[in-house]
């Protein structure tokens, strides 16, 4: 596997409901993030970690937990969404400290909640 | 904070023209780094093309080009030759040159390549 991957690609949930988004990293990077993008509006950062320390939250409610076990993985935890929760969950990846300060992401994991 | 602004939520070219799509930011910020990313419909983000705030010529990368505007603080993409392929949604996003690549992203623009 090469670049970012994410799974599952697509995760329906009812809103009782505990599931996992699961985002891996094969690029050797050190900081990774999750984004939400909804329809008709910018994205979303919503985590970012760095060396594998939570460096940003960005007010996002408490029902979305992230967890960061290593460089190359990160986990967004979820538990009692809301519909308007439905949306796009990107992750991505990047080297800190590197001159570009690009970031790559994966695939993205399509959520809908019922 | 930095905000980055795409005006144009959508566009449309006929295949072989040239598009351009606009961005502006703002930032009180004098080192930083923009970029155009590409979300094809389906499919996974790519990175277009990135552009350095201390480097006063616009970067290229094939079809793609800026026109990057520092005073007026304008970083527009434009596609030459355009393909169905660059059918997509194209992000603005802008770096403040943090430690760690923190992005800010524009509302996005879908463009639409024409046969």
């Amino acid at each position: 596997e090469t670049g970012v991957t994410q799974t599952p690609r697509h995760l329906v949930m009812g809103m009782t409901n505990k599931k996992s988004l699961k985002c891996e990293q094969h690029l050797g990077h050190n900081a990774m993030y999750w984004y939400k993008q909804s329809a008709k509006k910018p994205l979303e950062l919503m985590f970012v970690y760095s060396l594998e320390e939570r460096v940003e939250n960005n007010s996002v409610p408490s029902r979305f937990s992230p967890e960061c076990p290593n460089s190359s993985h990160l986990f967004l935890h979820l538990h009692t969404l809301q519909p308007e929760d439905s949306a796009l969950y990107l992750c991505a990846s990047s080297q800190e400290r590197q001159s570009t300060y690009e970031q790559y992401f994966g695939p993205g994991t399509r959520l809908t909640v019922t | 904070a930095q905000t980055v602004t795409q005006s144009q939520p959508e566009m449309s070219v006929q295949e072989a023209e040239t598009v351009t799509l606009s961005c502006t930011y703002d930032t009180s910020e004098n080192n930083y780094y923009l970029f155009w990313y590409k979300q094809p419909p389906s499919r996974q983000m790519i990175l277009v093309i990135r552009q350095e705030a201390y480097k006063q010529q616009n970067a290229t990368e094939n079809r793609f080009s800026v026109n990057f505007q520092k005073a007026a603080k304008s970083f527009s993409l434009k596609i030459s030759d355009s393909q169905l392929g660059d059918t997509a949604m194209y992000f603005c996003a802008f770096n403040s040159g943090t430690s760690y690549g923190k992005l800010t992203f524009g509302q996005g623009t879908i463009l639409t390549v024409h046969p």
